[in-house]
């Protein structure tokens, strides 16, 4: 079974359109973290935020923000009035116990976001 | 210095070829890693140097050979590969031993094809 499952492939929009991106994850463990990563044409992925289980206060950076709900174990991602630059693939990624997962990061699939001008 | 570099940013190479992939980091970082990605898929990862030892090996093919010479500098050397193993090969390091909560900083990577 899919640890992490970033059900939309693709998801294109208009600039300035408001845009979630969907993140669900399935651990057994109490102790676990929660990131994304944007990978843009250019190759390199770039860490957005990292999220401990023990803390399920959202975050908001600029026009980022993340919503973190242990009780539908969803960590989703939403850009405000999006822009171009924000196309890219962002790939949600679980941390849990190096027993389950020997320090590997479980990826999503990740979402390609295209922003048409 | 928020970089990780790595070079040569393409390569082509010949099933029969030796060549080496290199990885440079100088945020002090002690921990460093090899990933693969093939296009429209997450990257897997491959290595995983912590303090200049490696630390995690997934099973990889004996033809990829890390090389870990200092804490800056992180080689992969290639050997009679095949087709199949084109793909984006990325480099990663964090701050220090190997936990689950690191932070990855990734190098743009190095496109491979093998013909």
């Amino acid at each position: 079974a899919q640890k992490v499952t970033q059900a939309q492939t693709e998801i294109s929009v208009v600039e300035k359109e408001d845009v979630t991106l969907d993140c669900v994850y399935e651990t057994r463990d109490t102790t676990y973290y929660l990131f994304w990563y944007k990978q843009p044409p250019s190759g390199e992925l770039v860490f957005l935020i990292r999220r401990n289980s023990f803390d399920e206060q959202n975050e908001i950076s600029g026009r980022y923000s993340w919503n973190f709900q242990k009780s539908t174990s969803s960590f989703n991602f939403t850009i405000t009035a999006s822009q171009v630059v924000d196309s890219a693939v962002y790939f949600c990624a679980l941390s849990e116990s190096p027993m389950d997962s020997n320090y590997q990061l479980i990826w999503g699939a990740g979402t390609k976001l295209i922003i048409k001008p | 210095d928020t970089e990780v570099t790595q070079t040569p940013k393409h390569l082509v190479m010949g099933m029969t070829n030796k060549k080496s992939l290199k990885c440079e980091q100088h945020m002090g970082h002690r921990a460093m890693y090899w990933y693969k990605q093939k296009a429209k898929k997450p990257p897997e990862l491959m290595f995983v140097y912590s303090y200049e030892k490696l630390s995690i090996n997934e099973s990889v093919p004996s033809r990829f050979s890390p090389e870990c010479p200092n804490s800056s500098l992180l080689n992969l050397h290639l050997h009679a590969l095949q087709p199949e193993d084109s793909a984006l090969y990325l480099c990663a390091s964090s701050q220090g031993r190997l936990t689950i909560n690191e932070k990855l900083f990734f190098g743009s990577g190095t496109q491979l094809s093998v013909l």
